[in-house]
């Protein structure tokens, strides 16, 4: 069974610095999807970015990338100038793509503090 | 286009009642998803389902179950509600390639 691990439970960051969040998975499927979501304190769960496993190139949107190690099943993402309202909790995920490896797996969850 | 929509947002059942957790997406998704996340942790996978007619177990499906008779709906029931129960239910609709969340469903069993 796939599983996402997220070994951080908490992180800090001061407001405009960089940060990163780290993410491994376990699968032996060659073809996948990893997700970042956030959740702030409403409860809404906002897709972050998505990186697909084919792709080598790493996914970007905006001031959020992802460093994606297939070999090492590992997929961290970078926060670069740090916001105020990037603080919420962080969550990665992992969604097969072969029949019977639809499940949508989260880790943990990690939890982003931004210090002004 | 309304999304993933979740009814109720909030509900207080006493240990031994059951209810439903409706949940409705106008996307025409084949996937949705039920998620149960207790306080501090991540969310932990119910019931899943690949389109109208199949469902599948998840990581935590023992007190729940679930029906997909329609591309649009994916109730969420709880029979003999235990204070175990206790957590934020969310919902979720996609493609292979991305997801959305309903606001979920904030469910105390006294």
């Amino acid at each position: 069974a796939q599983t996402v691990t997220q070994s951080q439970p908490e992180m800090s960051v001061q407001e405009a610095e960089t940060v990163t969040l780290s993410c491994t998975y376990d699968t032996s499927e060659s073809d996948y999807y990893l997700f970042w979501y956030k959740q702030p304190p409403s409860r809404q769960m906002i897709l972050v970015i998505r990186q697909e496993a084919y792709k080598q190139q790493n996914a970007t949107e905006n001031r959020f990338s992802v460093n994606f190690q297939k070999a090492a099943k590992s997929f961290s993402l970078k926060i670069s100038d740090s916001q105020l309202g990037d603080a919420a909790m962080y969550f990665c995920a992992y969604r097969g793509i072969q029949g019977g490896s639809e499940k949508l797996v989260f880790g943990k969850g990690m939890k982003l503090t931004v210090n002004p | 286009n309304a999304g993933v929509t979740q009814t109720p947002k909030f509900r207080i059942l006493k240990i031994g009642q059951s209810m439903t957790l409706q949940c409705t997406q106008d996307m025409n998704h084949n996937y949705m998803y039920w998620y149960r996340q207790d306080p501090g942790m991540g969310l932990k996978l119910i019931y899943y389902s690949v389109g109208a007619g199949i469902t599948d177990k998840g990581e935590v499906p023992n007190g729940y179950n679930v029906s997909r008779s329609t591309t649009e709906d994916f109730p969420l029931r709880l029979e003999l509600a235990a204070p175990s129960q206790t957590s934020v239910y969310f919902c979720a609709s996609g493609l292979v390639y991305g997801y959305t969340f309903g606001s979920g469903t904030r469910l105390t069993v006294v």
